[in-house]
C-alpha cells in the first residue's frame, strides 16, 4: 500500500514569512497527527484529527500555527507568521483507527532564516 | 500529562554487542509503547511494540520488556550490526478523552562501531 505522503520536502523562509505544509494520509486512515521534531528531540504531537474533526491541539501554538482537513483526508498545517525557533522537521502520520501503529510520512524540513 | 523520559541519549557499542535503551512514563494508564528506528533524514519506522498485558516481546534479535509497576520498559538489540546505527524513540500511548495520546521520548542515538 501507499505510505503517508507529504509536500514539500524542504523549505526555507525569512522569519515573519507564511508557509504551509500538505499531508495525504494512507488511504482509510481515519485518525491523522502533525508533529514537529526539532533537532535532536523525539516529535511533539501538534495537533490530531480524528476524520474531520480535531481531537488535541493542546501544544499548537495557535496565535501562529493552523491546521484543517477539511474533507477527512488529506490536510494542511500552516505557519503564520514563522519564527526562527520553528525551524525543524514536521511530520505526518496516520493511523487507521485510534487504537492502531502509527505510520509516518518523511517530513517536511524547515529551515527559518 | 504524559511524560517519558528516555536514557541513554547517546550510546556506542563495538559491533556484536547487545545495547539496551530505557523508558520511563509517569500514567499507570499507558496501554501500548511503541519503539521507533529513525535514520538519518529519513521517517520515523516502528521496528517493535508491547501492550501493558505483555511483559515481554521478542522479534530476532530486538526485545522489548515492561515493568508496569515500575513504569519502565526497554529495548534490547543483540548481536549489534552497524546498520543498527540510528536514533531510536520510545513512546507511551494513553486513552485521554475518548482518544489515544501518544507521548515521545527524546531518542538514544545509537552507534555502533565496526
Amino acid at each position: 500500500e501507499a505510505g503517508v505522503a507529504q509536500s514539500p520536502r524542504y523549505k526555507i523562509i525569512e522569519k515573519r514569512q507564511s508557509v504551509a505544509f500538505w499531508c495525504n494520509p494512507i488511504s482509510g486512515h481515519a485518525t491523522l497527527y502533525w508533529y514537529q521534531q526539532i533537532l535532536g528531540q523525539g516529535p511533539k504531537l501538534l495537533i490530531q484529527f480524528q476524520n474531520n474533526g480535531v481531537v488535541d491541539d493542546s501544544q499548537l501554538p495557535k496565535d501562529r500555527f493552523s491546521a484543517e482537513r477539511l474533507k477527512g483526508v488529506d490536510s494542511t498545517l500552516k505557519i503564520q507568521p514563522a519564527k526562527l525557533e520553528d525551524s525543524a522537521v514536521y511530520l505526518c502520520a496516520s493511523t487507521q483507527g485510534v487504537v492502531e501503529t502509527q505510520y509516518f510520512g518523511p517530513g517536511t524540513r524547515l529551515l527559518v532564516l | 500529562g504524559e511524560n517519558v523520559e528516555q536514557h541513554p541519549s547517546t550510546l556506542s557499542v563495538q559491533e556484536g554487542d547487545s545495547a539496551v535503551i530505557k523508558c520511563t512514563y509517569s500514567d499507570s494508564a499507558s496501554n501500548y509503547f511503541p519503539w521507533y528506528k529513525q535514520e538519518l533524514g529519513k521517517r520515523p519506522q516502528l521496528i517493535i511494540d508491547i501492550r501493558s498485558n505483555v511483559g515481554e516481546k521478542k522479534d530476532q534479535r530486538i526485545a522489548v520488556t515492561l515493568n508496569k509497576t515500575a513504569k519502565h520498559f526497554s529495548l534490547h538489540i543483540t548481536e549489534t550490526q552497524p546498520e543498527d546505527s540510528a536514533v531510536y524513540f520510545c513512546a507511551a500511548r494513553v486513552n485521554s478523552g475518548g482518544y489515544q495520546k501518544v507521548t515521545f521520548g527524546i531518542g538514544t542515538k545509537l552507534q555502533v562501531i565496526p
